[in-house]
Parts: C-alpha cells; structure tokens; sequence
C-alpha cells in the first residue's frame, strides 16, 4: 500500500515554466513533508520541507503549498530552469515510530526545455 | 565534503554470489538508514541503526540481507545468495537526530547477472 501517492509521473515544461507536482496521503499522523531532487547518478537530496501547522513554505525558487483538510501537498518551482531537470519525491514522516521513518512517492521526472 | 559515502558505487555480480556495501555517514550523526530504490519508485526503508544498534527492520529485509554498524560509526550490508530481484540501488542516509533531515549518499547500484 502506497503511503504517499505522488503525481504526475513525468512532466515536461518550457523554460520559465512553473511545474506543479502534487502528492497525497491517507495517514493524518504524519507530521513532516520534506521534498527531495534526484539527479542520474545521485543519491536525493534535502530540497525544501514543511510541517503540517503551515500552509505554504518558499525557499527561492520552490514553494510547497500544504492542504491539511485535503490532506495534499504540492511542490511549484518557479521560473524553471533546465537545471532544474531531475526527479522529485515527496515524503512523509510518521511520527509513531522512533526513527523517524520516512515514505516515499514514486517519484516525478520533470524535464525542462531551453 | 563531508557528506554520506558510499561505497562501491557500482557492483556487478552473478546470482548466487556474496554482496557487502559500506556506507561511512556524516561523522557527528549517530542515526543510519539503509533504503532500496528501484527503477521508478521512491527509496524504500529497509534498516535503521542508532549508533551501533539496530532497532528497525523492514519487511522487505529478508534473512538473506544483514547489516552491521559496529561501534556507530561505518555500516555494512550484505547480500547473501543474491537474486535478480536484488538489482537495485542501495542507500544510506545519516541524520543527527529523529527530527532532523535525513542526508542520502548516492548510493550503491547493484546488478545481478
């Protein structure tokens, strides 16, 4: 069963473009919602997170928009770069357990023409 | 850079055989995961240690796989018996703590002949 269900699975914009990937989940307990960019090759990493008491997070150019009632989260980069072509993953942290586990989406390949 | 280490980054084998994977984390984080990913999904958990214990273990870690961290420091996970189903990429992530980011290394990609 998919703790986190991430959509689309590719995704393909313009330059300048703003790409918006979005992820549901079903357990309201989750309590952290980080989002992480993979290039080929690379392990992920740590892009941007929030914590369910807000309801939108900017750093730069990536904005997380969170819906606690619709329980769903979504990812916006603005002005996108083909820099910016990799796959993107959300996550959730379940709190029940000690270490923090983490769930994954299935991932978005998003890919951006010049 | 001081960031998670992996290693090998590549490891070719035939199915049957023996696999360990060395993970060397952030020097100060006291906190170690192993994950799976395969081609299309997320990272899978699979262990978690804190300092040398090993307090969680997935479902997906079969009696095949073993993982080690002796003194908190490096980890290790063997394959034993490998299977084609085992072709993945193998990560580690560190953190310093249970609410802190989990920092991957880029990982160790299997492929089983």
């Amino acid at each position: 069963q998919q703790q986190v269900k991430q959509s689309p699975q590719s995704l393909i914009v313009q330059k300048g473009g703003i790409p918006i990937i979005n992820c549901a989940y079903e357990n309201t307990a989750f309590d952290y919602f980080p989002w992480y960019q993979q290039f080929p090759g690379k392990g992920p990493a740590l892009l941007i997170a929030i914590r369910p008491d807000v309801s939108e997070k900017k750093e730069g150019r990536f904005t997380i928009s969170f819906n606690k009632s619709a329980k769903q989260f979504s990812l916006h980069i603005m002005d996108s770069q083909p820099g910016d072509s990799a796959t993107y993953f959300c996550a959730a942290r379940d709190p029940g357990s000690t270490l923090g586990r983490l769930y994954f989406g299935r991932g978005t390949q998003l890919t951006v023409w010049p | 850079d001081t960031g998670v280490s992996q290693n090998p980054r590549h490891k070719i084998t035939k199915r049957g055989q023996n696999v360990t994977f060395r993970c060397d984390p952030i020097s100060e984080h006291n906190r170690l995961y192993w994950y799976r990913q395969t081609l299309g999904q997320g990272p899978e958990f699979l262990t978690y240690f804190q300092n040398e214990a090993q307090l969680e273990k997935s479902r997906l870690l079969s009696d095949r796989f073993s993982a080690e961290r002796p003194k908190g420091s490096f980890s290790t996970l063997e394959i034993q018996r490998t299977e084609q189903g085992d072709s993945a990429m193998y990560l580690c992530a560190s953190s310093l703590s249970r609410n802190q980011p989990q920092h991957f290394g880029d990982g160790t990609r299997l492929s089983i002949l």
